[in-house]
């Protein structure tokens, strides 16, 4: 599986976009961008995927570069309930490869 | 959306007993079930994934000995920490992967203390 690269911290003033990068370098062509958050002491909760093009849903959007070697995750308008640790994971698509395998993550404060 | 349960929520027991966490897929039928322990300010690690009806994986330096896994159904697996150390104690979370369906769910995890 690709690694992925993820800034430790950010922060965010509530009410503003919050944009958390990821760098995958390494990924396949076959390789699907995922984001996953948790929230302290719950499992991890779907975001968001895509694989080329940009994905927008109810809670984020997802920006992947033309080159596929990096990507940014949108949350239009933070929310104190925002704060979690974000995860950027790169996973295979085909059968045997549906393991998520979790780096150390993005932990988003967002600040009244 | 899918939803993923584990019970117990959290468990305390002593250093030598062991103890069984069950996964359960409430609305769908998971062929592929995950398991991931969590310490303290740490990420996720996999520790196992685990098919209905055949023997688990385990990635590597997990003891499979040590952490049993039975997926007997489509909708339950189970994780049993066989005599359990203090070192053992951790945060237990399982995943479910639905047949047609690229998002794997996540269930509210366990926290194990063993004293």
């Amino acid at each position: 599986d690709a690694k992925t690269t993820q800034p430790p911290s950010m922060d965010c003033a509530e009410g503003r976009a919050a944009n958390l990068p990821c760098n995958h370098s390494t990924i396949s062509g076959n390789e699907y961008v995922y984001w996953y958050r948790q929230i302290h002491s719950q499992g991890p909760q779907y975001i968001i995927h895509g694989l080329k093009n940009n994905e927008t849903n109810e809670m984020a959007s997802l920006i992947i570069t033309e080159d596929r070697k990096s990507s940014t995750l949108i949350l239009p308008h933070a929310t104190l309930r925002d704060t979690a640790v974000y995860y950027c994971i790169v996973r295979g698509s085909s059968q045997g490869a549906q393991k998520l395998v979790f780096g150390q993550g993005t932990r988003l404060t967002i600040n009244p | 959306g899918a939803v993923v349960s584990q019970h117990p929520s959290w468990v305390i027991c002593k250093s030598g007993t062991s103890v069984k966490i069950e996964c359960r897929s409430l609305d769908f039928q998971a062929t592929t079930m995950f398991w991931y322990r969590q310490f303290p300010k740490q990420s996720l690690m996999l520790m196992a994934t685990s098919n209905e009806g055949s023997k688990a994986t385990y990635e590597q330096g997990v003891e499979k000995d040590k952490f049993l896994i039975n997926h007997a159904s489509l909708t339950l697996s189970t994780l049993t920490v066989t005599s359990a150390h203090p070192e053992d104690s951790s945060f237990y979370i399982c995943s479910a992967d639905g047949s047609s369906s690229y998002e794997q769910y996540f269930g509210p995890g366990t926290r194990l203390t063993v004293t």
